[in-house]
């Protein structure tokens, strides 16, 4: 089963910053957390990922707390094609990097 | 931008019959892994392969499912004979490595198989 816990849905207002929240509270030091969406039944697209600082990318930042316990994807200006549901997997996966994916979060982006 | 790509988009076919789900890999990625999800339900691991063997696969990983890497592109799944709880979306995803958190780790995924039984 998937170690994290997530909001099951979220609403957004177009052009707001879309907040995503992440319990992992049974994360260790060295594992990741990554974050993925999936946008209706279209194959799940990877986000973005961090260890211990937080990171940025075209897509999105993510901001992991101190003790790590806790992360935020922050989509900083969320449009109505980022409605999707959001899944954040730590830690990252099996021996060979298979993912566990849980329920996620259905982001719905309203205009 | 390299992706990974699935053929069919969509099969359908009797229960008891065998389908083969084919799967481009991005090119210099040498991890595989296929996933399915059934409607409505969560997005779950069959197997991975690396170095043309299964590296870990799932409980629904059984004797009806197999994988193959047939030549230096394509990566197919095999249900040998299918039921009704076959249908889902079938996914496939490739990674360059698959260590836990480096970028190189990242799984791209395809747009998916939808596999109808009747």
């Amino acid at each position: 089963d998937a170690k994290t816990t997530q909001p099951p849905s979220m609403d957004c207002a177009e052009g707001r910053a879309a907040n995503l929240p992440c319990n992992h509270s049974t994360i260790s030091g060295n594992e990741y957390v990554y974050w993925y969406r999936q946008i209706h039944s279209q194959g799940p697209q990877y986000i973005i990922h961090g260890l211990k600082n937080n990171e940025t990318n075209e897509m999105a930042s993510l901001i992991i707390t101190e003790d790590r316990k806790s992360s935020t994807l922050i989509l900083p200006h969320a449009t109505l094609r980022d409605t999707a549901v959001y899944y954040c997997i730590a830690p990252y996966g099996g021996s060979q990097g298979n993912l566990i994916f849980g329920k996620g979060t259905k982001l719905s982006v309203k205009p | 931008e390299p992706e990974v790509t699935q053929t069919p988009s969509h099969q359908v076919t009797q229960m008891g019959q065998e389908v083969i789900l084919r799967c481009v890999p991005i090119s210099n990625h040498l991890y595989f892994y296929w996933y399915r999800q059934i409607l409505g339900q969560k997005v779950e691991f069959l197997v991975s392969f690396y170095n043309n063997e299964i590296s870990e696969k799932s409980e629904i990983f059984d004797d009806q499912f197999s994988v193959e890497r047939p030549d230096g592109s394509n990566f197919t799944l095999k249900i040998r004979s299918t039921k009704l709880e076959d249908s889902a979306m079938y996914f496939c995803a490739s990674s360059v490595w698959a260590s836990g958190g480096l970028l190189t780790d990242t799984q791209y995924f395809g747009p998916g198989t939808r596999l109808t039984v009747l």
